[in-house]
């Protein structure tokens, strides 16, 4: 069946440092994909998505570019600050509209 | 703007004892479903509904029940608690299952004894 993995975390960077959290992703057909993010003991709020081959994904700062050539969609952030602190999961939307996420990612970032 | 409100944040059961988790969104959303967090594991879909009336099945539905009664409310019943649910658990809506991203509600925090 259809399968996100994400790095392991913890990931832990200095203020202004550069972010890349990696997301790859086994799927039949072309499915849409989604970063989601979840700040300390509130829910899951979406962060971006791609819904096709080459489509990049942007807000707040962070972007995520869909490639479907490495069946991958990582996120990145020039430089990161201590607000951005959180849980980083990636999901994808199969044939089925159903959502698969990712184990997630926390980031912690120092000032 | 309340979103997706869950009750209770946190509850403590013992083993065999059944409760309610509940749900309610004003965002008129037809879509709603209930996860579960566990560490490591990212979330995993339990059951879901399209619509008032009409439930389904995610991919781990054992031990829990739903029902879909108006479009607000979602409630997520436990049977008979065992220690394998402890867990967070997440009620999220969206306008529809195909394009609409999720909201989610502040997740209740489950320990079963």
């Amino acid at each position: 069946g259809d399968s996100v993995t994400q790095m392991e975390g913890p990931v832990t960077l200095s203020e202004e440092a550069f972010l890349t959290i990696n997301c790859t992703y086994t799927a039949t057909g072309y499915p849409s994909l989604f970063w989601y993010v979840q700040y300390p003991g509130e829910g899951l709020q979406l962060l971006l998505k791609a819904t096709k081959a080459d489509d990049k994904g942007s807000n707040k700062g962070f972007e995520a570019t869909y490639r479907k050539e490495t069946t991958s969609f990582h996120l990145e952030k020039g430089s990161v600050q201590v607000s951005d602190s959180a849980v980083y999961f990636c999901a994808l939307r199969d044939s089925n509209y159903q959502l698969i996420w990712g184990a997630g990612t926390k980031l912690i970032i120092k000032p | 703007n309340a979103g997706v409100t869950q009750t209770p944040k946190f509850q403590v059961l013992k083993t065999g004892q059944s409760m309610t988790l509940q749900c309610a969104q004003d965002m008129n959303h037809e879509y709603m479903s209930w996860y579960r967090q566990d560490p490591g594991m990212g979330l995993r879909l339990i059951h879901y509904s399209v619509g008032a009336g009409i439930t389904d099945q995610g991919e781990v539905p054992n031990g829990y029940n739903v029902s879909r009664s108006t479009t607000e409310d979602f409630p997520l019943r436990l049977l008979s608690a065992a220690p394998s649910q402890t867990s967070v658990y997440f009620c999220a809506s969206s306008a529809d299952r195909n394009n609409s991203p999720l909201h989610f509600g502040n997740g209740t925090r489950l320990t079963v004894t």
